[in-house]
């Protein structure tokens, strides 16, 4: 079974310019996160979708960080413009609906923004 | 809103000695807890879970008992190995909230020969 998918894997941007991360979940799984792993600190839920829906984007800066699930598979994040503190790692996980089902991660995007 | 709460770290054992790591939560509901493991180099991976309250979760010689009376999901493990140094996050999910996850902040252990 293939796991969770994420590109690129390393990425270094200028701050205010703009940068996406795209997620390729497992086959079957209708629930997707993305996530924000600041260096030395637990992944911050940014948007949790169900199928085409988000089901929390509470954390999402929404100013400037946008997200898309188009047919409810495949999702892209998008930052713009960048600033220095969006230095992280972004995780993608997926799961079968229900609370009870583990996420499975993606390896991450390490984002640089100098 | 939703937290977890892990003990700071980090946490050096020598092999073959006891492990705790304690975690708490906070939820309005009875959420799903989880432990996932992160070891040197991999990404996150799930080391055991529990549902319901009074579960006991299992995997690896580790386990963890979800107590609702206490919130608390603290992960054990009676003899360390070296292969288990990583870091070590509790995380729930919480069923009256469609679902919405939250992690601790992660644990490190490193276990010495």
């Amino acid at each position: 079974e293939a796991g969770v998918a994420q590109s690129p894997r390393y990425k270094i941007i200028e701050k205010r310019q703009s940068v996406a991360f795209w997620c390729n979940p497992i086959s079957g799984h209708a629930t997707l996160y993305w996530y924000q792993q600041i260096l030395g600190q637990g992944p911050k839920l940014l948007i949790q979708f169900q199928n085409n829906g988000v089901v929390d984007d509470s954390q999402l800066p929404k100013d400037r960080f946008s997200a898309e699930r188009l047919k409810g598979v495949d999702s892209t994040l998008k930052i713009q413009p960048a600033k220095l503190e969006d230095s992280a790692v972004y995780l993608c996980a997926s799961s079968l609906v229900g609370t009870q089902y583990e996420q499975y991660f993606g390896p991450g995007t390490r984002l640089t923004v100098t | 809103g939703n937290s977890v709460t892990q003990m700071e770290g980090p946490v050096t054992l020598s092999e073959e000695a006891f492990l705790t790591i304690n975690c708490t939560y906070t939820a309005t509901g009875y959420p799903s807890l989880f432990w996932y493991v992160q070891y040197p180099g991999e990404g996150l991976q799930l080391l055991l879970k529990a549902t319901k309250a009074d579960d006991k979760g299992s995997n690896k010689g580790f386990e963890a008992t979800y107590r609702k009376e206490t919130t608390s999901f603290h992960l054990e493990k009676g003899s360390v190995q070296v292969s288990d140094s990583a870091v070590y996050f509790c995380a729930l999910s919480d069923n009256t909230n469609a679902g919405k996850s939250t992690f601790g902040d992660g644990t490190t252990l490193t276990v010495k020969p």
